[in-house]
């Protein structure tokens, strides 16, 4: 099955700064990549996807890029705020529509 | 739209007994269903897929015996906890997919915690 590592576990940055989490996946036939936003004791929330066919999305402060040969993808987040504190997940998914996820990243952001 | 609900959202239960996990989609028409457990500060695990009308299918290492799937509509899946035991104690979650090939996005319900003592 389908790999997805994740690092870095732990990024703390000042409030304004941006923060980069980056994603491997091991199967090349995966197609589609999205980015989960986790508080604690909640649900996940799709903050942004990207699709094996395109190279980069942006959406406002959040960003993915994608490099399909290298097999790895990436989050971009700029002018970070404290609301932007929580657990990130990256994850990668097949033609059988499942999701393997990363490890997770705890984002904080110091005021 | 595209809403998930789960019932209940936390349960406590003594070991041994069974407890029942509900997942819906509220407005709109879930081809497959997945289910997926969380340990405390990890990340999510797919423990299943569920398709409406067919048995689901277990990932490895999931005992399908132990955790019974039935996904009777395309609104309705359920998770069934056999025979709970404290180790089965964690944070259990439904997604849904609406149904066509280009069609990747899963929501996700909000998720029910599961205690065994």
């Amino acid at each position: 099955g389908e790999n997805v590592e994740q690092h870095p576990s732990t990024l703390s940055v000042q409030e304004g700064d941006s923060a980069v989490i980056k994603c491997t996946y091991s199967d090349s036939a995966s197609n589609y990549f999205p980015w989960y936003k986790q508080e604690l004791g909640k649900r996940p929330q799709l903050i942004i996807d990207i699709r094996s066919n395109v190279g980069e999305k942006k959406d406002q402060r959040i960003a993915v890029t994608l490099n399909k040969t290298a097999k790895h993808f990436s989050l971009h987040i700029t002018e970070t705020q404290p609301e932007d504190s929580a657990v990130y997940f990256c994850a990668a998914s097949m033609r059988d529509y499942k999701l393997s996820f990363g490890a997770g990243t705890t984002v904080t952001v110091r005021a | 739209g595209a809403v998930v609900s789960q019932h209940p959202s936390w349960v406590i239960c003594k070991s041994g007994t069974s407890v029942k996990i509900e997942c819906r989609s509220l407005d709109f028409q879930a081809t497959t269903m997945f289910w997926y457990r969380q340990f405390p500060k990890q990340s999510l695990m797919l423990m299943a897929t569920s398709n409406e009308g067919s048995k689901a299918t277990y990932e490895q290492g999931v005992e399908k015996d132990k955790f019974l799937i039935n996904h009777a509509s395309l609104t309705l899946s359920t998770l069934t906890v056999t025979s709970a035991h404290p180790e089965d104690s964690s944070f259990y979650i439904c997604s849904a997919r609406v149904g066509g090939s280009a069609s990747y996005e899963q929501y996700f319900g909000p998720g029910t915690r599961l205690t065994v003592t």
